[in-house]
């Protein structure tokens, strides 16, 4: 069946290092790729999706791009903040459409910045 | 901007108790989820619905029933706790169904089975 794969964390940078967290995915079909976020005390929020292969999701300042050869799909972020601190989540649903689609969560790499 | 609001945000039950969560959201989404976030295995989906009157399950359904009498509102049950439902569970709403993506989630609600 459809997985997602996530490095372990934690991950912690100092700020204003750059940032990779490692998505991989396994998917019958052509599914849509998305990254949540999760602040602390809060629930997920959406930080950037893409849909199709070599689509390049972003959003304050974080992409990721839709790698279909290698079945990728990895965050990447130029110079972290302490505020980017959080738990990030990759998801995939399968892309067809209709409410038989369910999103499918990795289990979560936790960022830690520290000034 | 009300969003998705879960109450209640904290419980502890006994084992052998019951207990609803309930789910509202404002922005007149047709779909609605539960999902259960436990440490080291991300969110797997319980039950999910894709319109008033209607429930489905997800990918771990056992021990859960639902409810979606208005489409605005969720329930989650559990006629009977047990400890391995002791998580963190999300209520999420969506506009078109999972494919577009966007999700939106409650701050979600602790339960604690002892």
């Amino acid at each position: 069946g459809n997985s997602v794969t996530q490095m372990e964390g934690p991950v912690t940078l100092s700020e204003e290092a750059f940032l990779t967290i490692n998505c991989t995915y396994t998917a019958t079909g052509y599914p849509s790729l998305f990254w949540y976020v999760q602040y602390p005390g809060e629930g997920l929020q959406l930080l950037l999706k893409a849909t199709k292969a070599d689509d390049k999701g972003s959003n304050k300042g974080f992409e990721a791009t839709y790698r279909k050869e290698t079945t990728s799909f990895h965050l990447e972020k130029g110079s972290v903040q302490v505020s980017d601190s959080a738990v990030y989540f990759c998801a995939l649903s399968d892309g067809y459409g209709g409410a038989t689609n369910k999103l499918i969560f990795g289990t979560g790499t936790l960022l830690a910045v520290q000034p | 901007n009300a969003g998705v609001t879960q109450t209640p945000k904290f419980r502890v039950l006994k084992t052998g108790q019951s207990m609803t969560l309930l789910c509202a959201q404002d922005m007149n989404h047709e779909y609605m989820y539960w999902y259960r976030q436990d440490p080291g295995m991300g969110l797997r989906l319980i039950h999910y619905s894709v319109g008033e009157g209607t429930t489905a399950k997800g990918e771990v359904p056992d021990g859960y029933n639902v409810s979606r009498l208005k489409k605005q509102n969720f329930l989650l049950g559990l006629e009977s706790a047990a400890p391995s439902q002791t998580s963190v569970y999300f209520c999420a709403s969506s506009s078109l169904g999972p494919n577009t993506g966007e999700l939106f989630f409650g701050e979600g609600s602790r339960l604690t089975v002892l």
